[in-house]
């Protein structure tokens, strides 16, 4: 069964700080990538995503992601971050015969001012 | 682009009624959106997949007769809770489905916030 797992629950970074979320999921098809943020009090947003092509995705306010087929992973970073980043920040995967999304468990960010 | 709303976003109700969310792409057509539950320091919970002009789809565990699913246009799907108890208080949170070429993305409203009491 496709799964999707987040290493880290809560990261807790200083601002200018960077940041690395790891995201690796278990699926030997054919996938697309996504992560998502969800800031306090609104709802979920598409930060980024990966189809195909350049495995280095960029997406919004800075971030970006490396898919990297050989480790199934799709690690988000930030080079430098902002106190508004502070979010949780999910990571989703679909099968390209399925598009139904597995999602982690989510990864809740809080930058220090 | 790729705007979905939600409404309401804050329902209270009495145990034993129903309640009905809508969700609807703004902006674009989807012929497949999708109900979540998100449990508090969970992740998202998928409900059931909501088909345009056919019944949906419910993952196990989803009574289908408590959480009614219509999808009766491309840009309209509701969720409706039957005979609503507190076990039932939840986020409940849409996400409509836009093809774009190659490209398959959801997008999330923001969510109702149901509260039974």
């Amino acid at each position: 069964a496709q799964s999707v797992s987040q290493h880290n629950h809560h990261v807790i970074l200083s601002e200018a700080a960077s940041l690395e979320l790891g995201c690796n999921y278990s699926y030997g098809g054919t996938v697309n990538l996504f992560w998502y943020v969800q800031y306090p009090g609104q709802h979920l947003q598409l930060l980024l995503k990966y189809f195909s092509g350049d495995p280095l995705v960029k997406g919004i306010k800075g971030f970006e992601a490396e898919f990297i087929k050989s480790k199934f992973s799709f690690n988000l970073r930030k080079p430098s971050v902002q106190w508004s980043d502070t979010a949780e920040y999910f990571c989703a995967v679909n099968a390209r015969s399925n598009y139904q999304l597995i999602w982690g468990a989510g990864t809740k960010l809080i930058i220090k001012p | 682009g790729a705007v979905v709303s939600q409404h309401p976003s804050r329902v209270i109700c009495k145990s034993g009624t129903s309640v009905k969310i809508e969700c609807r792409s703004l902006d674009f057509q989807a012929t497949t959106m999708f109900w979540y539950r998100q449990f508090p320091k969970k992740s998202l919970m998928l409900m059931a997949t909501s088909n345009e002009g056919s019944k949906a789809t419910y993952e196990q565990g989803v009574e289908k007769d408590k959480f009614l699913i219509n999808h009766a246009s491309l840009t309209l799907s509701t969720l409706t809770v039957t005979s609503a108890h507190p076990e039932d208080s939840s986020f409940y949170i849409c996400s409509a489905r836009r093809l774009a070429g190659f490209t398959d993305t959801q997008y999330f409203g923001p969510g109702t916030r149901l509260t039974v009491l």
